[in-house]
């Protein structure tokens, strides 16, 4: 069965940086996007981060560009994002999730992100 | 960026009875709209995409409709474990959420 599993989070200061994982297992990896997905304590769901299934193109929320990238690692079945010049409004729970054409089939359980001093 | 607005923010029913959760685009995105539903605590689950298309186990009770700017997601008779809050998704022109719309026991 498709399973997703995040990790890396954790409690950074503001202007910090993070690297959250995901390992991906159950499906053949090299045929899906993938994504990262969060959602601040309270809040509703926001699309993070994409990359594509070849690898070849990758898409980033405006409030993040610059600052966070995303990439992934066939191999391993793992994809990742790196999260610098952390704020505040970062703090929130990431899900790791399958994208199939570019709906979030399969999510994994999550990981929560605190940024704070 | 195409917002997406869902109502209402909270629906109390009954168990047994119909759920009907409207979602509206700021601009046409066709039918490339998905639904999730998200329990507490727990990550959200695809119930459909393409607008009307149920995703593998989701029970026939779940009915997507609309294109263009207005979806509708119906649960025909609400279950104890359809308590949730649910949420579109466009991805016509990149990928944005609903607020969402908590569906709670009446």
């Amino acid at each position: 069965q498709v399973q997703l599993l995040e990790s890396g989070g954790g409690l950074v200061k503001p202007g910090g940086s993070l690297r959250l994982s995901c390992v991906a297992s159950g499906f053949t990896f090299s045929d899906y996007h993938m994504s990262w997905i969060r959602q601040a304590p309270g809040k509703g769901l926001e699309w993070v981060s994409f990359v594509s299934d070849d690898n070849t193109y990758t898409k980033y929320a405006d409030n993040v560009k610059g600052r966070f990238t995303i990439s992934r690692d066939d191999a391993k079945k793992s994809v990742h994002l790196q999260m610098n010049s952390l704020r505040g409004d970062d703090t929130a729970v990431y899900y790791c999730a399958r994208t199939l054409g570019l709906w979030a089939d399969y999510w994994g359980p999550g990981i929560l992100v605190t940024v704070s001093s | 960026e195409i917002e997406m607005t869902q109502s209402p923010a909270t629906l109390s029913v009954s168990p047994g009875e119909r759920a009907t959760l409207s979602c509206w685009a700021s601009q046409s995105v066709s039918t490339n709209l998905a639904w999730y539903q998200q329990k507490p605590g727990q990550a959200p689950r695809l119930l459909i995409h393409g607008a009307s298309t149920r995703a593998t186990g989701v029970p026939a009770r779940f009915r997507g409709s609309g294109s263009g700017t207005d979806f509708t997601l119906t649960i025909s008779s609400l279950q104890s474990e359809d308590f949730a809050i649910y949420y579109c998704q466009q991805y016509s022109h990149w990928l944005t959420f609903g607020g969402g719309t908590k569906v709670e026991i009446k």
